[in-house]
């Protein structure tokens, strides 16, 4: 069955430093989507991309964010310059219609 | 504004009791609700969706859009429905995004 795959499963970053998380959605899927889930809090919506573009994007998401999908297979997103509360577990998702995301195993992001 | 609320964080209840893990929703537009479910150490995964009216392992979920619920129901829970629920609602505006609610941590007690 297909998956959402995503890389590392585990990074460790010094804050102020740049930080790429790495997604490959399922293949014929069109939307996708970075959730994240602060410890003992719930997910969180940070973006969606359709057709090569950012679709929406919540408050959380400002200019330290970026997405990319930059050879159609991966789906990426970028931290600018981390601070400690970005520590959390990101998700990346993916759909092919409205509403059922199927959702990779998670990365969790570590700002020390 | 769009919102999904799930008043219990944590459920506990005995195996084979009736388990109710309650959602609300404040949603202007015409609702398309999920349950989505979190097994320790695994990823969210879709449960159920209300379009559908399936029972997946033996969980239901009726939509009343009276009162802006959708309360996932199992009849006798089991050890292995322990896990992370989050009742989600999917939002139409230009294009699509989930806005999930806070979760219950439901806990079966053998």
């Amino acid at each position: 069955e297909p998956e959402v795959t995503q890389t590392p499963s585990h990074q460790v970053t010094q804050m102020g430093q740049e930080v790429i998380l790495r997604c490959v959605p399922i293949s014929n899927h069109l939307y996708f989507y970075w959730y994240r889930q602060i410890l003992g809090q719930k997910v969180e919506f940070l973006v969606s991309f359709y057709n090569n573009e950012i679709s929406e994007k919540s408050e959380i998401f400002d200019d330290q964010f970026s997405v990319e999908r930059p050879d159609g297979s991966n789906f990426t997103l970028k931290i600018r310059s981390t601070k400690l509360e970005d520590s959390a577990m990101y998700f990346c998702a993916s759909s092919v219609t409205s509403g059922e995301a199927f959702f990779g195993q998670g990365t969790r992001l570590t700002v020390v | 504004a769009q919102r999904v609320t799930q008043p219990e964080k944590l459920l506990s209840v005995f195996k084979g009791a009736p388990v109710e893990l309650k959602c609300n929703y404040s949603y202007s537009g015409s609702p398309e609700l999920f349950w989505y479910v979190q097994y320790s150490r695994q990823r969210l995964q879709l449960l159920l969706r209300h379009i559908s009216r399936e029972s997946i392992k033996g969980f239901t979920a009726d939509l009343n859009k009276g009162e802006t619920s959708f309360h996932l129901k199992k009849p006798f829970a089991q050890e292995e429905d322990s896990a992370m629920y989050y009742c989600a609602l999917s939002v139409k505006t230009s294009y699509d995004k989930v806005i999930f609610g806070p979760g219950t941590s439901l806990s079966v007690i053998p």
